[in-house]
């Protein structure tokens, strides 16, 4: 079957880095989604991977590695509004070609 | 701008009383999803369409019916709303879907809170 780890909660302080790590099993891995979601709204994608290597966007960056079948986000220069929580999700084969299935998320929490 | 639109935002009913959520989407999207998000979980994906084509989830309840009429609208119909179906319920568009980036960077509508009384 399937299954995403990620941790449950990070805290970190505004300007650090922080790192939120993924791991998956699945069967026709196809790519790894990142999204972010505020309290009481809605997700956001912030990046896709579905080739080893490191995505960068902005302050956000996002890595695979396929074989490890693992990702994790990297948020530098951290804001307060970056305080969120954070979704890995997953598409393949076995979940269908159509669908993602989302890790149970990381909430972050920054502070001064 | 082009965008998920969700009304209402904030549904109350009654235990057992019918409820209709509804999206709107003006991305010209072809694919449209329906999620379950319950406090401090994950999105669960209730049900998805790829045009007209319905994808039903195997753990979807019978509770839980959708439709979509043409592309722009979708809509989800809980029929005998219980107290376990309280949640938000975001809808979502996606421009495809597969293995390229346009199959999982999908638009979330600002969701509808369900509470049941």
């Amino acid at each position: 079957g399937q299954s995403l780890e990620q941790p449950s909660e990070v805290t970190a302080v505004e300007g650090a880095i922080v790192q939120i790590n993924c791991t998956y099993q699945t069967s026709g891995f196809y790519g790894l989604s990142w999204y972010q979601q505020h309290d009481g709204g809605a997700p956001t994608f912030l990046s896709y991977n579905a080739l080893d290597g490191l995505e960068e966007t902005g302050r956000f960056s996002s890595f695979l590695s396929r074989s490890d079948s693992y990702g994790y986000l990297l948020l530098q220069e951290l804001q307060m509004k970056d305080s969120a929580s954070y979704f890995c999700a997953v598409s393949s084969e076995e979940s269908g070609y159509n669908k993602l299935i989302f890790g149970a998320g990381t909430r972050l929490a920054v502070h001064p | 701008d082009a965008m998920v639109i969700q009304n209402p935002r904030y549904q109350v009913t009654q235990f057992g009383k019918p409820v209709t959520l509804s999206c709107s989407q003006t991305l010209n999207h072809n694919v449209m999803y329906w999620y379950q998000q319950k406090s401090s979980q994950a999105p669960k994906l209730l049900f998805h369409y790829y045009d007209k084509d319905f994808n039903n989830e195997a753990d979807t309840p019978d509770n839980f019916q959708s439709r979509r009429p043409n592309t722009s609208f979708c809509f989800l119909d809980i029929r005998s709303p219980g107290l376990g179906d309280a949640a938000m319920y975001l809808c979502a568009t996606s421009r495809g879907w597969g293995a390229e980036r346009e199959g999982n960077e999908q638009f979330f509508g600002p969701g509808t809170r369900l509470t049941v009384l």
